[in-house]
């Protein structure tokens, strides 16, 4: 069984950072590429980043473009955002996902999401 | 880039039948989506893939109540026999080579 499980969020000032994780099991990690999604309270869905199956490559919003990182470590079948400069309008609930390929595509698994607030 | 825009609410009977709409933008009718269901308070859940076709592959334990279909720059989610269950909000997914895109999503109330 798929899962994905997300940790690492909380209260944080403006300016400040924060890592999240992604702690995945029940498939192949390293041959997936996996995504990181935010919804703002309330709002709707915002893709946030991508990174590719081996870690080749990764992409950004440009609203998190320089300020966040996406990482992941295959041997520990986790993913992370590192997420630095935060500012108020980062407050979201905070989605890894699992893409239907080895990069982009459909995301047929999600985490359980972790809220993320920004404020002084 | 392209853009996905949905109905913000529907409505509709326990019983019945429903179908939302997902329009995919100008000069990219030929992209495939996906649907996703989140109920209140939870992450959100794969439903099917939706290709410009019309074709779609539902995703695990999705029972058959649930369907897509597209015309043109329209991708349609239908759900039958409408049970409480489905109340949540339906959000519509395409992607790039090196990007992902979510429509604002559309929150169905079952009466």
């Amino acid at each position: 069984q798929v899962h994905l499980v997300e940790s690492g969020g909380g209260v944080v000032q403006p300016g400040k950072s924060l890592r999240l994780s992604c702690a995945t099991s029940g498939f192949t990690f390293s041959t997936y590429g996996i995504h990181w999604v935010r919804q703002t309270p309330g709002k709707g869905l915002e893709w946030v980043a991508v990174i590719w199956y081996d870690g080749s490559r990764k992409e950004y919003a440009d609203s998190v473009k320089g300020r966040f990182t996406i990482s992941r470590d295959n041997s520990k079948n986790t993913l992370y955002l590192q997420m630095n400069s935060l500012r108020v309008e980062d407050t979201a609930v905070y989605y890894c996902a699992r893409a239907q390929s080895t990069a982009t595509g459909p995301l047929d698994y999600w985490g359980q999401g972790t809220l993320v607030t920004v404020s002084s | 880039q392209v853009v996905l825009t949905q109905s913000p609410s529907a409505s509709a009977s326990l019983g019945a039948s429903v179908k939302f709409t997902c329009t995919v933008s100008s000069g990219h009718s030929d992209y495939d989506i996906a649907w996703h269901q989140q109920r209140p308070d939870k992450g959100p859940r794969y439903l099917m893939r939706l290709n410009s076709d019309g074709s779609h592959s539902r995703g695990d334990g999705i029972p058959d109540r649930f369907s897509g279909s597209s015309s043109g720059a329209e991708r349609y989610l239908a759900i039958s026999s409408l049970q409480s269950e489905d109340e949540a909000d339906y959000f519509c997914q395409t992607w790039g080579t090196d990007y992902s895109v979510f429509g604002g999503g559309t929150k169905l109330t079952v009466l």
